[in-house]
């Protein structure tokens, strides 16, 4: 969903449950992407990426999937611990034209105990 | 460490102060970018350096916001004559070209 302001869209989750973030982006042209995790006070911190010519990526407990054709992208967590509490970033790029990062709304994951 | 650093972490000042920034990007990484991070919105673009070149400034990089990377190791972001509405977070990040973007932890401005 959209943010206003200080509204991040949130998300709670029983811990050890799985959890998924959404991220629609705006520009076609986008051929990478981004998930960042920021915690309070801290810089964002490089989750997992993928490029355009696949859809699925897997990391450890994380999976991004790319859905081109209606422009989203998801993050999924699994066996969700408290210390994945932050805000989650998705980030576009093209490769190939200016290297800046687009960065979405970011989305309030809360594990409860 | 060998992550991406910035000085100082805290920074408040008055009204029509200068400030300035530093960030030390990871060694081997030959871009350097400044991002500005208001409360509950995601990162925007500010400005990116290629080695000690200057290649691209947001139209957010107001004429007050100078930015340098004289030797294309560490950077320095200056706001001159500050105003209410700079206090942010600014943010650093660096990539071995066209790579993985890598965040520093921040300097947290605030103008009174």
């Amino acid at each position: 969903g959209e943010s206003v302001g200080l509204h991040l869209p949130t998300l709670s989750v029983q811990e050890g449950d799985n959890s998924i973030i959404n991220c629609a982006y705006s520009n076609s042209a986008s051929d990478y992407f981004i998930w960042y995790k920021q915690e309070s006070g801290k810089g964002p911190q490089f989750i997992i990426d993928i490029r355009s010519n696949m859809d699925k990526r897997q990391g450890q407990r994380v999976t991004v999937l790319l859905n081109k054709t209606v422009k989203h992208l998801s993050l999924q967590i699994a066996a969700t611990q408290p210390g994945d509490s932050a805000v989650y970033f998705c980030a576009e790029n093209m490769v190939t034209g200016a290297n800046n990062l687009f960065f979405g709304t970011g989305t309030r994951l809360t594990v409860i105990p | 460490d060998t992550g991406v650093s910035q000085d100082p972490r805290h920074k408040i000042t008055k009204r029509g102060q200068n400030v300035t920034f530093r960030c030390d990007p990871i060694s081997e990484h030959n871009r350097l970018y400044w991002y500005r991070q208001t409360l509950g919105q995601g990162p925007e673009f500010l400005t990116y350096f290629q080695n000690e070149a200057q290649l691209e400034k947001s139209r957010l990089l107001s004429d007050r916001f100078s930015a340098e990377r004289p030797k294309g190791s560490f950077s320095t972001l200056e706001i001159q004559r500050t105003e209410q509405g700079d206090s942010a977070m600014y943010l650093c990040a660096s990539s071995r070209s066209q790579e993985t973007q890598y965040f520093g932890p921040g300097t947290r401005l605030l103008v009174l």
